[in-house]
Formats: C-alpha cells, structure tokens, sequence
C-alpha cells in the first residue's frame, strides 16, 4: 500500500516571494514521484516528474522538486512565486513496476494563495 | 489535437437515482482511468480501463462501474446514489501499454455532480 502526505493545506506567500510545498510517502515498492497543478474549475495538470536519474528536477515555469530518497520526500520549490501561480498543487505517486498501471496516489493537496 | 473531454460538465441528481458519466479520451490513447475528487477525501483512484478491459481497481463499491468501448470511449455508472456520492468526477486518459512503464496522463476538466 502507497500513502502521500502533503504537510501543509494552505499556503499564504506573497508575490515575488519563495514557496515550499512539502511532500512525504510511504510505499513498499518503487515509485515514480508527480506533482500536479489544479487551477480552478480545471481538471489536474502534470508539473513535474521524477522517475529516474538526477534526483532534482525542473519545470518550464520555474518550479523544481527534489527527491530524497532517505527521507522518503518530494518537495516542491519556487524562488519567486506569481499571482498566476495561485492554485492547489497535489502530490501523487504510482507504482514503478507491475500491474498498477496508471493508478495514481494522491496527497491532500496544498492550496497556494499568492498575495500582491 | 482536442484534449480529454467529459461530459456533462455539471449534474444534479438526487439520492437513489444513477448517473452516467462519459469521457472521450485524446486521439490514440487506449487508457481511460477515473478518480474522484471530494473535499473530505481528495482524489481517489476508481478504475482503468484498457482495450475494453478493466485492468485496476480502487476501493469503491459496487455501485460504481465502468466500461470502455471499441473507440476508447468511456462511461463510469453510479447506481443508488448517496449524498457522500457528491464529488467533482475527473477522467484521464494515456497511449496505453506495458504495465510499469511510465506514461503521462492527460486530465479532462471533469464532472461536478451534485447528490440532492
């Protein structure tokens, strides 16, 4: 069994200013690592992967996570946030191997409030 | 190249009535997976299905079922609803291969449907 933990429901950050969204899981297998974006009234929207390799890794707009294999943590990371970027960011984790297919563990969810 | 769409985008029902949902995933793809998103559980995977057929299952009743057609189409059916059956209902569709293999996968905007 899989569990994704998103410490934080709700983050407040001003514009221009560092964002941290925290993620933890719990899997008994290997895991490839996601973080999705929902803005409203939208459906989910992939942000960024880890499945192998470098253990930081980046998105187009700025985001990047880092995996942290001890810690069992995927945390997500922006320098400098925008009022665009206000949404509610979701942590997921599927299974690497095996008849799991493409079913998707999510965390809670943390909403992101950015503030001029 | 149109995105995954979902159909009707709203509903209301009221308790003891079913309900049918569809989703027409993008061009090519073969997978169809369904999640529930409600603010007590978050997103919670229901099924997938692939070339007909149900691969993976989440931890939902009978009561809700699938079934995907030669066009890679599908519906989800929610028999005897219940009040906690409310819930913004997201469909996903991907190209559809080996199982273990990563693939993206590309959200729909879902349904809102509302249990009266």
């Amino acid at each position: 069994a899989q569990s994704v933990t998103q410490l934080d429901s709700q983050v407040p950050v001003f514009e221009e200013a560092p964002v941290e969204l925290r993620c933890n899981y719990s899997s008994s297998v290997s895991v490839y690592l996601f973080w999705y974006v929902q803005y409203p009234n939208q459906g989910l929207q992939l942000l960024l992967k880890y499945l192998s390799g470098s253990t930081l890794v980046e998105s187009i707009n700025g985001f990047e996570a880092e995996f942290n294999k001890s810690q069992t943590s995927f945390h997500l990371r922006k320098p400098s946030v925008h009022i665009s970027d206000t949404a509610e960011y979701f942590c997921a984790v599927s299974d690497q191997w095996g008849a799991a297919g493409n079913k998707l563990t999510f965390g809670g969810g943390t909403r992101v409030l950015v503030k001029p | 190249k149109a995105g995954v769409t979902q159909t009707p985008r709203y509903l209301i029902k009221t308790r003891g009535q079913q309900v049918t949902l569809s989703c027409s995933p993008i061009s090519g793809h073969r997978s169809v997976s369904w999640y529930q998103q409600t603010p007590g559980q978050g997103l919670q995977f229901l099924f997938e299905y692939f070339s007909e057929t149900q691969r993976n299952k989440g931890n939902f009743p009978g009561r809700f079922s699938g079934r995907q057609f030669s066009n890679s189409r599908s519906e989800m059916n929610v028999s005897t609803l219940e009040l906690g059956d409310s819930a913004l209902y997201l469909c996903a569709s991907s190209l559809g291969g080996w199982s273990g293999r990563y693939e993206k996968l590309f959200f729909g905007s879902g349904t809102q449907l509302s249990v009266l």
